[in-house]
């Protein structure tokens, strides 16, 4: 089956550790994303990639790093730094560039104890 | 951005049509309007998009205005599953042609026996 797969479904890590989301996709999509979700609210954009070796900030940047060393991953790190990091992480891909709509995965539920 | 109005809830009968508006008065020319919906604990599923003209796939049908600055999605014979969070978004070209989706907080829709 082609789609986008983010593990694992729920996470808990300790507060001040780093802990990294992962999101693979066998859609052959160039560009992929990273939402943030917090309760009751819409989603907010942390990372993006158009291609392979590059990605951009999102509106919510901040406490978050992420690598696009293959085309088909897109692995988010929550770091220490993220004062509230405790909410649903979504991934999305889309065939690129341009008017082509964002598949998103299933979901991580992160809680910072 | 371009930002989008949605009534936060709306009811409507197993079987019936469900018509959800949204308003999005400051579009311009080249943004499309994207509906997804989000079932609790899971990741957006796309259900359609268009720029100008009204639209139709297998799962709902489109209505954009002629000025462009307010759309109805129709779900024609609603269903128990279709009781979801429906969100409305304008497409926003960013920095070098990527694209982002803008979520607002969207309609729940509930679908009652």
């Amino acid at each position: 089956d082609g789609g986008i797969t983010q593990s694992p479904k729920y996470l808990f890590r300790k507060e001040g550790q780093n802990v990294t989301l992962s999101c693979e996709q066998n859609l052959n999509h160039d560009a992929m994303y990273w939402y943030r979700q917090d309760p009751g609210q819409g989603l907010r954009l942390i990372y993006y990639s158009q291609i392979v070796n590059d990605f951009q900030k999102g509106d919510i940047a901040e406490g978050y790093s992420v690598s696009r060393e293959k085309k088909e991953s897109f692995p988010l790190t929550v770091t220490s730094a993220q004062k509230n990091p405790t909410a649903f992480y979504l991934c999305a891909s889309s065939l690129g560039q341009g008017a082509y709509t964002q598949y998103f995965g299933p979901g991580t539920r992160l809680t910072v104890l | 951005d371009a930002k989008t109005t949605q009534p936060p809830s709306m009811d409507c009968a197993e079987g019936r049509a469900a018509n959800l508006p949204c308003n999005h008065s400051t579009i311009s020319g080249n943004e499309y309007v994207y509906w997804y919906r989000q079932i609790h604990s899971q990741g957006p599923q796309y259900i359609i998009h268009g720029l100008k003209n009204n639209e139709t796939n297998e799962m709902a049908s489109l209505i954009i205005t002629e000025d462009r600055k307010s759309s109805t999605l129709i779900l024609p014979h609603a269903t128990l599953r279709d009781t979801a969070v429906y969100y409305c978004i304008v497409r926003v070209v960013g920095i070098q042609g990527a694209q982002k989706l803008v979520f607002g907080q969207g309609t729940r829709l509930t679908i009652n026996p």
